[in-house]
């Protein structure tokens, strides 16, 4: 079953706001990454964040964990029509011999 | 750096027919890893291969398998093709001892 869950399953906003996506689980984890699909392509990984973190950065991605909510959260500011994919938040759980659990999936639509 | 690169692209087959897919990893990776992703079901762990064993196995019946040479490549085996195997399949490696994979652009199935 997937654990990593989404939400919302779609967003739409004009270039240059900010874009903010959550994902929830239900397991403890080791990490929980953040991945990025255009148009039925192959994922590219945009972040990992570790469960000992609470907040990371990169570019203008922000990602946030709250292990004790079981959830987070991935921003991405200053939006362009070129962030416009599916976004995945997937775990990699304790056990789980590198399986990741992937979530449905954000579609983000950046209009410009 | 040449990145994960996967063949074919596309892929048409009848149903029960069979099929392989093959993957080449990033230099220096050893880890290969394959994921489903068919409409409507998210992202599914299929196999993880490292140093040419396989390691761990998704919830998918034995008609579905593969193997990893000794160069690191790897290739899914399907048999026995049936309509719901109609999926992109993804391969990622990653490493060792390291998650945060890197995917290829996958291989659509298409089942008739």
């Amino acid at each position: 079953s997937q654990q990593g869950e989404e939400d919302p399953q779609a967003l739409s906003i004009q270039e240059g706001e900010n874009a903010t996506m959550n994902c929830s689980y239900k397991t403890s984890i080791n990490n929980l990454q953040w991945y990025r699909q255009n148009s039925g392509r192959g994922l590219v990984h945009l972040i990992l964040i570790r469960s000992n973190e609470r907040e990371k950065h990169s570019g203008r991605l922000r990602v946030t964990l709250d292990t004790s909510k079981k959830s987070s959260s991935l921003l991405i500011t200053a939006s362009r029509a070129a962030d416009t994919a599916s976004y995945f938040c997937a775990t990699d759980n304790p056990g789980s011999a590198r399986q990741l659990t992937f979530g449905s999936g954000t579609q983000l639509t950046v209009l410009p | 750096e040449a990145g994960v690169t996967q063949s074919p692209t596309h892929l048409i087959k009848t149903r029960g027919q069979q099929v392989t897919l093959r993957c080449s990893p990033i230099s220096g990776h050893t880890s290969v890893y394959w994921y489903q992703q068919a409409l409507g079901l998210g992202l599914q762990f299929l196999l993880w291969y490292d140093e040419g064993e396989e390691r761990n196995r998704g919830n998918f019946p034995p008609r579905f398998s593969g193997r990893q040479f000794p160069n690191y490549s790897s290739e899914l085996n399907v048999n026995a093709l049936e309509l719901e195997d109609s999926a992109l399949y993804l391969c990622a490696s990653s490493p060792p001892q390291k998650t945060g994979y890197t995917f290829g652009s996958g291989t659509r199935l298409t089942v008739v």
